[in-house]
């Protein structure tokens, strides 16, 4: 069965840290794979996507992700983070099967302390 | 830019009461998708729909019900509302089968 790991519920880093956010998932094929924000009270953003090719993705709002098929995972990255980066980061794997499902991860909130 | 509008950002109701929650689309899309999200639980699937008329049960689908009469307007159902049901509840569609927009979200709260 698919699924999507984030093992870390909670991190807090200081301004100008750099960060890595754990994902790890379980699927049977080639995975379509996603970095989502959502700031306090708000929808879901999408920061970057892997679907094939170079398997480090540059996303938006200077965030990096990059695919590794050997550990199944597809940590997400920022060399420096900004107080604005506070939020909750889900990771998210797009499976092509039946209904074409999105499976999520429960989650990382990222704290940023000044 | 593809468009998710949900009808309310807030809402209280009664334990009991008939809730929906509505959920329109600009980009023509197939598939529609209703979560709900609690803490430490993430994001969790209801129901979704890849097709008018058409619905499919997702991983939580007790107490809801959906409905897709048009292509663009996917509705979620709570048919009698209970305080366990209090949470956030997300839309999306999905572009081309892997690439998902998100509404801005509801949070219900049931009394």
């Amino acid at each position: 069965a698919q699924s999507v790991t984030q093992p870390d519920i909670h991190i807090t880093v200081s301004e100008g840290a750099s960060l890595e956010l754990r994902c790890n998932y379980s699927y049977g094929a080639t995975p379509y794979l996603f970095w989502y924000v959502q700031s306090p009270g708000q929808g879901l953003q999408l920061l970057l996507k892997y679907f094939s090719g170079d398997t480090l993705v540059q996303g938006i709002k200077g965030f990096e992700a990059e695919f590794k098929r050997s550990q199944s995972s597809f940590n997400l990255r920022k060399p420096s983070v900004h107080w604005s980066d506070a939020a909750e980061y889900f990771c998210a794997v797009g499976a092509t099967l039946h209904g074409n499902q999105f499976y999520f991860g429960t989650g990382t909130s990222l704290t940023v302390i000044p | 830019d593809v468009k998710v509008t949900q009808s309310s950002r807030y809402l209280v109701k009664r334990t009991g009461e008939k809730v929906f929650l509505e959920c329109v689309q600009d980009m023509d899309h197939e598939n529609m998708f209703w979560y709900r999200q609690d803490p430490g639980l993430g994001l969790r699937l209801i129901y979704f729909s890849y097709d008018v008329k058409m619905k499919e049960k997702g991983d939580i689908p007790e107490g809801y019900s959906v409905s897709r009469e048009k292509k663009e307007r996917f509705s979620l159902i709570l048919e009698s509302a209970s305080t366990n049901q209090t949470s956030m509840y997300l839309c999306a569609t999905l572009k081309q089968g892997v690439e998902a927009f998100f509404g801005q979200g509801t949070r219900l709260t049931v009394v």
